[in-house]
């Protein structure tokens, strides 16, 4: 169990266009659904924590703007990157854990990710 | 916040020797410490994970170990193999309940 479904798992567009990404939990309701992006070679980082039914938290210096998160419903956290530039051309990876009010010790598990190339 | 340091950042074996990677960690209220691997391009794989009332758990060829007086966790890899080879994470979920992750041991396993 604990399956995390990330789609699409590669995009190509052109610079300006706006992407959607979309996190689902397949097997288990997923209250809490975060979104990591990675440059090459580099640890993830965590862009934001996506709580169902509220609005998202997001990491010091990650723009609210730029990187819209909207979780919908218990099985389904969205991305998108608004108006892409190049510099925004990196794989972005979300995960989902059952944690929602409290520290936990849940598993956290990871879609497939997301390689976004902006020309 | 959580801040985690993990070394070594690569780290080359002969096939069947241990693999050592060790991580530290700030936040004292600490309490989950899972281990990830990576591939290139794809997903980081949970391998094991100890939970801060465990001082040491272990999954056939892979062992974890946890310190919480000295605050630094480490994964251990006996009788390597090449599949052995990938990017390797540690993290820590502390009192702010996300995740954060080391900088990533490259391991490589020489046949």
């Amino acid at each position: 169990g604990a399956v995390v479904s990330q789609h699409p798992s590669w995009v190509i567009c052109k610079s300006g266009t706006s992407v959607k990404i979309e996190c689902r939990s397949l097997d288990f309701q997923a209250t809490t659904m975060f979104w990591y992006r990675q440059f090459p070679k580099q640890s993830l980082m965590l862009m934001a924590t996506s709580n169902e039914g509220s609005k998202a938290t997001y990491e010091q210096g990650v723009e609210k703007d730029k990187f819209l998160i909207n979780h919908a419903s218990l099985t389904l956290s969205t991305l998108t990157v608004t108006s892409a530039h190049p510099e925004d051309s990196s794989f972005y990876i979300c995960s989902a854990s059952k944690i929602r009010d409290r520290v936990s010790n849940q598993p956290q598990h990871f879609g497939d990710g997301t390689r976004l190339s902006i020309l | 916040g959580e801040n985690v340091e993990q070394h070594p950042s690569t780290l080359s074996v002969q096939e069947g020797d241990s693999a050592v990677i060790k991580c530290t960690y700030s936040d004292s209220a600490s309490n989950y410490f899972p281990w990830y691997k990576q591939e290139l391009g794809k997903r980081p794989q949970l391998i094991i994970d100890i939970r801060s009332n465990v001082g040491e758990k272990k999954d056939q060829r892979i062992a974890v170990t946890l310190n919480k007086t000295a605050k630094h966790f480490s994964l251990h890899i006996t009788e390597t193999q090449p599949e052995d080879s990938a990017v390797y994470f540690c993290a820590a979920r502390g009192s702010a309940r996300q995740l954060t992750f080391g900088s990533g041991t490259q391991l490589t396993v020489l046949p």
